[in-house]
């Protein structure tokens, strides 16, 4: 199976702030990374496909890049709905595989 | 837009076999667009995939998990389904169900349920 690892494990940002959080994959996965936003009680919500594609409704101030085995999910200046856990995804190669997850706190 | 969501049981025994549907609304699953699947969350965890559905029945499972479980679909209902046998208190998690982007190939899953906690215990 591919490993996703992701870091950190936990974040503390401020409102306004530009973060940015890196899943490392085992080996490559082209370019198949997504990135989903995690909240208790919530349905995940889809940010980035294909490292990245902003998927339809999701603010500009979320942003992905990276190839092969190195991504990034960048928020450019924090929003109080943003703080949440953010889990990357490789759909390339089954099984599926998710990182562990980053916890996106307020400081 | 289209919306899941997940029904089950909530608390179940060990080695019995738990049962989720996943109604769907504003959209249907007999279209041969999507592809549908069951993902879970353990306490603390990240999230893990279990298995998933195309649109012509062809079904896709976790390795870990394949001896147990079954996804079906049932277009009549609108519905699609998970079973997984044999149950134990490692089974306990948050379980979601999803359906990919519209397309061919590699999908990202862009729609997904609340979640249904499931609890083993004897």
């Amino acid at each position: 199976d591919i490993q996703m690892t992701q870091s950190p494990s936990t974040l503390s940002a401020s409102v306004g702030d530009r973060v940015t959080i890196t899943c490392r994959a085992s080996q490559t996965i082209d370019i198949y990374l997504a990135w989903y936003q995690l909240k208790p009680g919530k349905a995940p919500k889809l940010l980035i496909y294909r490292a990245s594609a902003l998927e339809s409704g999701v603010p500009s101030r979320f942003s992905g890049s990276g190839s092969g085995t190195e991504f990034t999910l960048t928020i450019s200046s924090l929003q109080p709905d943003d703080f949440a856990t953010y889990s990357c995804q490789q759909y390339n190669i089954s099984p599926i595989t998710f990182g562990q997850g980053t916890r996106l706190e307020i400081k | 837009q289209v919306q899941l969501q997940e029904s089950g049981p909530g608390l179940m025994k060990p080695s019995q076999t738990l049962s989720l549907t996943c109604i769907v609304s504003g959209g249907s699953t007999r279209s041969s667009a999507y592809n549908w699947g069951w993902f879970r969350q353990h306490p603390g965890k990240g999230l893990e995939w279990i298995g998933h559905i195309y649109y012509s029945g062809s079904t896709y499972y976790s390795p870990s998990l394949e001896s147990r479980v079954t996804v079906s679909l049932d277009t009549s209902k609108n519905q699609f389904s998970l079973k997984l046998s044999s149950v134990t208190a490692a089974d306990s998690a948050v379980y979601y169900c999803a359906r990919t982007h519209r397309g061919g190939g590699l999908l990202p899953f862009d729609s997904w349920g609340r979640g249904t906690l499931v609890t083993v215990s004897s």
